[in-house]
């Protein structure tokens, strides 16, 4: 069964600083997901990983991917109130379309002024 | 731009209740899905849907639950038989059959419907 791991599970930061959430899985997949949920709301997709070593950034966010360590990274640089939400990472490991997502338990990050 | 959307937003039911959520996936899709999230946890996959056909379930989706593509662009899942452990937010997703651009088969969300069983 696959797991997908996220730590940590809360993070309280002020603006400001540069923290990363973690994200390890548990069997091989090239294709993960950052989503973005705010409070009552939907999932908001955030970044699409596709191979081993795929880097990419908006804003203040930027996500990585290390297929052979299994693990993902999303890094924010001086955070600022707005990015207040839960994260979650997402795994696929079909090779087709429709297949499922298996995501981690989220991480939910309060920025403070 | 074309979204996933989902009603009603917020249903409440009586346990044994049965009930229908609907979705109407982005057009051109063909795969299309549903998730649960129960308040404060994670989101788990339900089922998945191709052609017509169940392609996924878990293990969560028993007997109680079902899916239906009744018309050219509704989907829905139905509970028979509502508990109370059913209370989430249900979501549908939809996905495109064929690789976009980066070879990515992205799943896009809907807003969700709130299901409270009481």
């Amino acid at each position: 069964e696959l797991k997908v791991e996220q730590n940590p599970l809360f993070l309280s930061m002020q603006e400001g600083k540069n923290y990363t959430i973690y994200c390890n899985y548990s069997t091989t997949s090239d294709r993960l997901y950052w989503y973005r949920q705010d409070p009552g709301k939907s999932l908001e997709s955030l970044f699409v990983l596709l191979s081993n070593g795929a880097v990419k950034q908006e804003g203040r966010l930027m996500a990585s991917l290390d297929t052979k360590a299994r693990l993902s990274t999303l890094h924010i640089t001086a955070a600022v109130h707005d990015l207040s939400a839960t994260y979650f990472c997402a795994v696929d490991t079909r090779e087709t379309s429709g297949s499922r997502l298996t995501f981690g338990e989220g991480t939910q990050l309060t920025v403070n002024p | 731009e074309p979204e996933v959307t989902q009603t009603p937003s917020h249903q409440v039911t009586q346990m044994g209740q049965e009930v229908i959520l609907r979705c109407v996936p982005i057009s051109n899709h063909l795969y299309f899905y549903w998730y649960r999230q129960i308040l404060g946890q994670k989101v788990e996959f339900l089922v998945s849907f191709y052609n017509n056909e169940i392609s996924e379930k878990s293990e969560i989706f028993d007997d109680q639950f079902s899916v239906e593509r009744p018309d050219g662009s509704n989907f829905t899942l139905k509970i028979r038989s509502t508990k109370l452990e059913d209370s989430a937010m249900y979501f549908c997703a939809s996905s495109d059959a064929i690789l976009t651009s980066g070879g990515s088969y992205e799943q896009y969300f809907g807003p969700g419907t709130r299901l409270t069983v009481t």
